[in-house]
């Protein structure tokens, strides 16, 4: 059964740091893999999506970005972190139709 | 108008009675639909997909009404354990990558 992994789990960062979160999914091949923020208290926002090895697709003008160098891992990173870039980071792999996400990873920034 | 909107509730109900929530959605190609929960602080998780037809899962069934555009969730007999933040997904393509939209959830409170 395909099972997708994050880490860290939590994650406190100041204002200007450097960010990078990591992504992997087991159990499955050439997925289709979506980084999503939660804000506290609002919906999921797509940030982005990749449908394979280097190829990514961004949704939301910021200062993130992500990569894809293997077929099953998924990073999300920043040179530079902002206030509001606090927030619950989730990766997702999609199958024919549905989406699954992983355990999430909670960003403060201060 | 929002893609999808569903009532944020809270919807605080006893335990063993019926609740039921409707999403709405603005795009009327949208192709297939979902309901994920969310517990607190917790990754959302696949509670069922929605089919054309209506498609049961013990306590749970789902309801699409592309006339109206809205999708539907009736718990039945709920439990303690049923309170959470229910989520409503919209994917207006039928395979491949999936752009999906999520509602912003309605919250079920179960009381004793």
């Amino acid at each position: 059964s395909q099972t997708i992994h994050q880490w860290p789990a939590t994650l406190v960062q100041p204002v200007g740091s450097p960010l990078s979160l990591e992504c992997t999914v087991e159990g499955t091949s050439n997925p289709n893999l979506y980084w999503y923020r939660q804000a506290a208290g609002r919906g999921l926002q797509l940030l982005f999506y990749s449908v394979g090895i280097g190829q990514i697709s961004s949704e939301v003008p910021q200062n993130l970005s992500a990569s894809r160098p293997q077929d099953r891992q998924f990073i999300l990173s920043s040179k530079k972190l902002l206030l509001s870039d606090s927030g619950f980071y989730l990766c997702a792999w999609s199958g024919a139709r549905e989406q699954y996400f992983g355990p999430g990873t909670r960003l403060t920034v201060t | 108008r929002k893609e999808v909107e569903q009532d944020p509730g809270p919807f605080n109900v006893p335990e063993g009675a019926t609740v039921a929530f409707n999403c709405t959605y603005s795009n009327s190609a949208s192709q297939s639909f979902f309901w994920y929960r969310q517990d607190c602080r917790k990754e959302p998780k696949l509670l069922m997909s929605v089919y054309s037809s209506g498609n049961e899962d013990g306590r749970f069934t789902a309801q699409l009404n592309r006339a109206s555009q809205y999708i539907s969730l009736l718990i039945r007999d709920s439990k303690l354990s049923d309170s959470a933040t229910y989520l409503c997904v919209v994917n207006p393509y039928s395979g491949g990558y999936q752009k999906v939209t999520f509602g912003t959830g309605t919250k079920l409170q179960v009381i004793p």
